[in-house]
């Protein structure tokens, strides 16, 4: 299979509690996206990298979100001591060249309790 | 502020018929423009998408129209299919390759 995976799928957290959720690009995509949707809304853009600099980190949500692409290829992004307002899907996604598109993966659905 | 805006939450259309889907924009900037296509519990998937030089692009039975002086775009899906039923985004950026900024999206259900 050569789509973006994520990793896991579905995460029950409690609040104050930290997770990090992992993302797999299409092998050949250097740009690697991590967005946030919530119910009725579209997906929000939170951050990016190309290779392993991170171009745009204004975004994330809140000094608890941080995010690493150390190798230039897997991406894991992190919230720390969670709160029930971060209970959203997290979704990855990649590209390689402009213009062409950004797919994304299955997405990882964050439960804060 | 919105910059993408899908301004019909929902469409109901006839399996066979013509789906019409509606997107406006406000930023000048953007010169790419994607349409995705989401079912519960998945990412989207990516449809079709057009960029500002071009005023029309078809692929098989999804074509997307954009009229830039109205900042406007469409997505018809002809003949549309009972499968075709999911909630469909619209999508912008520049460049072509910088974050896509995401209208609210519009649900198609399509009714055999």
């Amino acid at each position: 299979d050569t789509g973006v995976s994520q990793d896991p799928r579905h995460k029950i957290t409690k609040r104050g509690q930290n997770v990090t959720f992992r993302c797999d690009p299409i092998s050949e995509h250097n740009r690697l996206y991590w967005y946030r949707q919530t119910l009725g809304q579209g997906p929000e853009f939170l951050t990016y990298f190309q290779n392993e600099a991170q171009l745009e980190k204004s975004r994330l949500l809140s000094d608890r979100f941080s995010a690493e692409r150390p190798k230039g290829s897997f991406s894991t992004l992190e919230i720390q001591r969670t709160e029930q307002g971060d209970s959203a899907m997290y979704l990855c996604a990649s590209s390689l060249e402009p213009m062409t598109g950004q797919y994304f993966g299955p997405g990882t659905r964050l439960t804060v309790t | 502020d919105q910059q993408v805006k899908q301004n019909s939450p929902s469409l109901s259309v006839q399996e066979g018929r013509i789906s019409i889907l509606n997107c406006d924009y406000t930023n000048s900037m953007f010169d790419y423009f994607l349409w995705y296509k989401k079912y519960p519990a998945e990412g989207p998937t990516f449809l079709i998408s057009i960029s500002s030089i071009k005023d029309k692009n078809e692929d098989g039975r999804f074509t997307v129209f954009l009229n830039k002086r109205a900042k406007h775009l469409s997505l018809h899906i002809v003949p549309s299919q009972p499968g075709d039923s999911a909630v469909y985004f619209c999508a912008a950026s520049w460049s072509g390759n910088t974050p896509l900024v995401f209208g609210k999206g519009t649900r198609l259900s399509v009714i055999a």
